[in-house]
């Protein structure tokens, strides 16, 4: 069964420190990995999609990475805001008909001030 | 640039009543979605389309109907709400997902309770 899970499942973090998120998989036939920021009340927005020939990839103060070998994923946020708050979901696409997208639990991540 | 469209945002219904959840999206795209959101859990797919007049079953499909009679729009509907329903729905479209970086994009949710 594919399957996408995040760590962890919640963290607090002070304003301007760095944090890194991570996802593991076991999506078959792999095809995609998205990183995702949904903040309370509002729909997904996506930070950054890699393939399988991709290992980094950043979108301003986030920086996403993958390992296909091992199905690892992480997200980097670096000098954290106050408006990072929010969950950061791990979606994984697989190569099969509709794109279906496989999503993790998301982490939820608190910066206090 | 609406971009995907959910109405209605908020809905409390009663057990056994039936509604239709309308999603709307004006980037001509093929590829639309229907979610459930329920806390602790990963988005969860209902049903999806691969195009106007084309419906299909997702993981969680049981108690729900969809419709794709225009491109731009694709209909949830619950004939006969049960409190497990109960959750937060999304709707996302997205091109041909052949393309490997092919993007997917949400509505900013349904927020349904059945009591």
């Amino acid at each position: 069964k594919n399957q996408v899970e995040q760590s962890p499942q919640s963290l607090i973090i002070l304003e301007g420190k760095n944090c890194t998120l991570q996802c593991n998989y076991t999506v078959s036939p792999f095809s995609n990995l998205r990183w995702y920021k949904q903040d309370t009340g509002r729909g997904p927005v996506s930070l950054t999609i890699m393939t399988f020939s991709e290992n980094t990839k950043s979108n301003g103060r986030y920086t996403a990475t993958l390992d296909a070998d091992t199905k690892q994923s992480s997200l980097h946020i670096t000098a954290s805001q106050l408006s990072d708050s929010a969950s950061y979901i791990c979606v994984v696409s697989a190569k099969a008909a509709g794109n279906k997208l496989t999503f993790g639990g998301g982490t939820r991540v608190l910066v206090k001030p | 640039n609406a971009g995907v469209t959910q109405t209605p945002k908020f809905r409390v219904l009663k057990t056994g009543q039936s509604m239709t959840l309308l999603c709307a999206q004006d980037m001509n795209h093929e590829y639309m979605y229907w979610y459930r959101q329920d806390p602790g859990m990963g988005l969860r797919l209902i049903h999806y389309s691969v195009g106007e007049g084309t419906t299909a079953k997702g993981e969680v499909p049981d108690g729900y109907n969809v419709s794709r009679l225009k491109k731009q729009n694709f209909l949830l509907g619950l004939e006969s709400a049960a409190p497990s329903q109960t959750s937060v729905y999304f709707c996302a479209s997205s091109s041909i997902p052949a393309l490997t970086h092919t993007e997917a994009f949400f509505g900013q949710g349904t927020r349904l309770t059945v009591v």
